[in-house]
């Protein structure tokens, strides 16, 4: 148990569907991540919040829309998503957002396992 | 984020055996960490590294901050079955919070 809690587990859903990730973390952090992992591949960081403030836009297409309600909680909306969408969605938290050199240990939730069909 | 290459990619183990994997970057990082993935779970932080040079242990793992600061070392010792899983390098450079990740090793250990 990391403290970062994931729901669903497992998801699938039309490309036509409109659904939600959900992140909560009980650890009292302050930073926040959205990943995309797909298999063979490095994981691909999407989103970055700081006290619910958006730091970081990856490049990711419009129909994956994040949400930080608060530092404990995090969304991600998914819309018209495509089939190579389909991947493990991993949340994750840090105590701060890294800076001046110093690394911020992330802990990492069980994942989404997103299948768009 | 920079690009970390990680091998071997995948690897099937006796157990007993003793494992090897590294990471290599094109860039200088001043932070190397290790992380392992077990299935259906996310990465678990094992060894961060901070300084040219270190080794730093936990338990059986072992892992290498390389001198010239673009390459990690991570070994295992006497692999048992519960070592399964993805283990996956990734860097940070010293002005950039973001971190780096290699592609993943994924080790397998027959009985």
């Amino acid at each position: 148990e990391t403290g970062v809690t994931q729901t669903p587990r497992h998801l699938v859903m039309g490309m036509t569907n409109k659904k939600s990730l959900k992140c909560e973390q009980h650890l009292g952090h302050n930073a926040m991540y959205w990943y995309k992992q797909s298999a063979k591949k490095p994981l691909e960081l999407m989103f970055v919040y700081s006290l619910e403030e958006r730091v970081e836009n990856n490049s990711v297409p419009s129909r994956f829309s994040p949400e930080c309600p608060n530092s404990s909680h995090l969304f991600l909306h998914l819309h018209t998503l495509q089939p190579e969408d389909s991947a493990l969605y991993l949340c994750a938290s840090s105590q701060d957002i890294p800076r001046g050199g110093m690394d911020e240990k992330l802990f990492f939730g069980s994942g989404t396992q997103l299948s768009v069909l | 984020g920079q690009q970390l290459n990680q091998s071997p990619q995948s690897m099937f183990i006796q157990e007993g055996e003793d494992v090897s994997m590294n990471c290599t970057s094109s860039s200088i990082f001043n932070t190397w960490l290790w992380y392992k993935q077990e299935p259906g779970e996310g990465p678990v932080l094992l060894i961060a590294l901070y300084k040219a040079g270190e080794l730093t242990s936990n338990g059986r793992l072992t892992a290498q901050f390389g001198i010239t600061r673009k390459d990690s070392f991570l070994n295992i010792s006497a692999s048992i079955p519960s070592d399964v899983g993805i283990y996956f390098c990734a860097g940070q450079i010293s002005n950039d919070y973001k971190l780096s990740f290699g592609a993943g090793t994924t080790v397998t250990v027959r009985a």
